[in-house]
C-alpha cells in the first residue's frame, strides 16, 4: 500500500506570504496526485489533479507541481480565507494525514 | 449543476450494519466513478471504496476488505455503502464523492454533505 507523508503538519504564515506544502509518496504515483482543501466542518474541495492541473473554479493562486514520488502545493499571496486543513491524495485513493494552514 | 445527497446520521450498536445512501443529479450517473471517504472525530480522511456505475466494478481498502460493500443503483442514480459489524472506532463522518472519470484512480471532484455514523452501546 502506497502512504503519503505530507509535511509540515501545521503551517502558520501572514496574509500576503506564499505557503509551501509538501507530500511524498513511498513509492512512485506518477502524475496521480491531488490536492484538497478542508475547512471546519465542510467537506473536502478539490483544488488540484493531475499534480498541477486546477480544478474548476479554483483561483490561480493555488498550483501544484511534482511528479513520481514529491509533490508540492504552493499558495501565493496568502489570504485569511485559506486557512484550512490540506489533504495530497494518490490515485484517487490513499490520503496523506494532512497539512493545517494557519493564517494569522 | 452537480449534486451527491447523503442520507441522514445513524447511531448503531456494535456489532450491526449501517447502510448509507448517495443520491446524484446533475450529471450522467454510469458516466462517472463514485468514492466512499469517511473523517473521525478531529481525524484526516479515510479513503474507503469506490464504484463504477457503467460495469459496477468495485475497489476496497485493504484495512476494510470484507466489512464494506459499495453498490449503485442506476435506475435512481444513486450509490450505496454498507459496513458490517460495526465498531466503536467506525465512528465517523462518510463522505461520497464523485471521480472526475469512469475509471479508477481519478480525483473526486463533487462532495456529498456527509452522514455521521455514531457506533455507541
Amino acid at each position: 500500500e502506497i502512504v503519503l507523508t505530507q509535511s509540515p503538519d501545521t503551517l502558520s504564515l501572514s496574509p500576503g506570504d506564499r505557503a509551501t506544502l509538501s507530500c511524498r509518496a513511498s513509492q512512485s504515483v506518477s502524475s496521480y496526485l491531488a490536492w484538497y482543501q478542508q475547512k471546519p466542518g465542510q467537506a473536502p474541495r478539490l483544488l488540484v489533479y493531475d499534480a498541477s492541473n486546477r480544478a474548476t473554479g479554483i483561483p490561480a493562486r493555488f498550483s501544484g507541481s511534482g511528479s513520481g514520488t514529491d509533490f508540492t502545493l504552493s499558495i501565493s499571496s496568502l489570504e485569511p480565507e485559506d486557512s484550512a486543513v490540506y489533504y495530497c491524495q494518490q490515485s484517487g485513493a490513499t490520503f496523506g494525514q494532512g497539512t493545517k494552514l494557519e493564517i494569522k | 449543476q452537480v449534486q451527491l445527497v447523503q442520507s441522514g446520521p445513524e447511531v448503531k450498536r456494535p456489532g450491526a450494519s449501517v447502510k448509507v445512501s448517495c443520491k446524484t443529479s446533475g450529471y450522467t450517473f454510469s458516466t462517472y466513478g463514485v468514492g466512499w471517504v469517511r473523517q473521525a472525530p478531529g481525524q484526516g480522511l479515510e479513503w474507503l471504496a469506490w464504484i463504477t456505475p457503467y460495469t459496477r466494478s468495485t475497489k476496497y481498502a485493504q484495512k476494510l476488505q470484507g466489512r464494506v460493500t459499495v453498490t449503485t443503483d442506476t435506475s435512481t442514480k444513486t450509490a450505496y455503502m454498507e459496513l458490517r459489524s460495526l465498531r466503536s472506532d467506525d465512528t465517523a463522518v462518510y463522505y461520497c464523492a464523485r471521480s472526475r472519470g469512469y475509471s479508477f484512480g481519478t480525483p473526486l471532484d463533487y462532495w456529498g454533505q456527509g452522514t455521521l455514523v455514531t457506533v455507541s452501546s
